[in-house]
């Protein structure tokens, strides 16, 4: 069973596009919801994270939505560039841990130039 | 750079032989978590060791055990390797196991043939 489900599987925007990324759960015991950005050859890095407490945060061009009664979130990131390009996962955990980690399955993110 | 490194890079086994992977983890982080990421998955936590000892477990067999040094250095053995194993095997470390970011290293591509 797939805790928590991430779509689309891949997304390809143009330069200064905005990307959006949806990702949904089951567990309603999760209270923290960090996004992962992995480059080929490298390990996740966290990119931006949430607590159900906020329905919305922001980190530069860096956005993460928060649905608690859909248990729904999304990434957005504006002004898309080419250095954007990766393969990002939505995660969740619960009891605050911010290192057992239930990740999504990813999206492969391709901007062109 | 993450300041947390594994080795090997690249491993290739057989079925049915025993593996060691290894990672260094940050000075002064006491937890580690490793997590097994298949090709175009995400990773999937295997178990955590805080202050060296197991801190939580993810679905995977007995055959999946680990060791945490007092050095910030850890190991995850498999033993009795299956075909399915062949994965990018990921440790993480951070401070503590509760609200601090978890850094990841590049991790090992395990092929088991």
């Amino acid at each position: 069973q797939q805790q928590v489900k991430q779509s689309p599987q891949s997304l390809i925007v143009q330069k200064g596009g905005i990307s959006i990324i949806n990702c949904a759960y089951e567990n309603t015991a999760f209270d923290y919801f960090p996004w992962y950005q992995q480059f080929p050859g490298k390990g996740p890095a966290l990119l931006i994270a949430i607590r159900p407490d906020v329905s919305e945060k922001k980190e530069g061009r860096f956005t993460i939505s928060f649905n608690k009664s859909a248990k729904q979130f999304s990434l957005h990131i504006m002004d898309s560039q080419p250095g954007d390009s990766a393969t990002y996962f939505c995660a969740a955990s619960k009891d605050s841990s911010a290192s057992k980690i239930i990740f999504g399955s990813g999206t492969r993110l391709s901007i062109r130039p | 750079e993450t300041g947390v490194t594994q080795s090997p890079t690249h491993l290739i086994k057989t079925r049915g032989q025993q593996v060691t992977l290894r990672c260094s983890s940050q000075s002064g982080h006491n937890t580690v978590s490793w997590y097994q990421q298949a090709l175009g998955q995400g990773p999937q936590f295997i178990f955590q060791y805080y202050r060296e000892e197991e801190n939580g477990r993810g679905n995977f067999p007995p055959r999946f055990s680990g060791l945490q040094f007092p050095n910030y250095s850890s190991e995850l053995n498999v033993n009795a390797l299956e075909l399915d194993d062949s994965a990018l095997y990921l440790c993480a470390s951070s401070l503590d196991f509760s609200t601090d970011t978890q850094y990841f290293g590049p991790g090992t591509r395990l092929t088991v043939l």
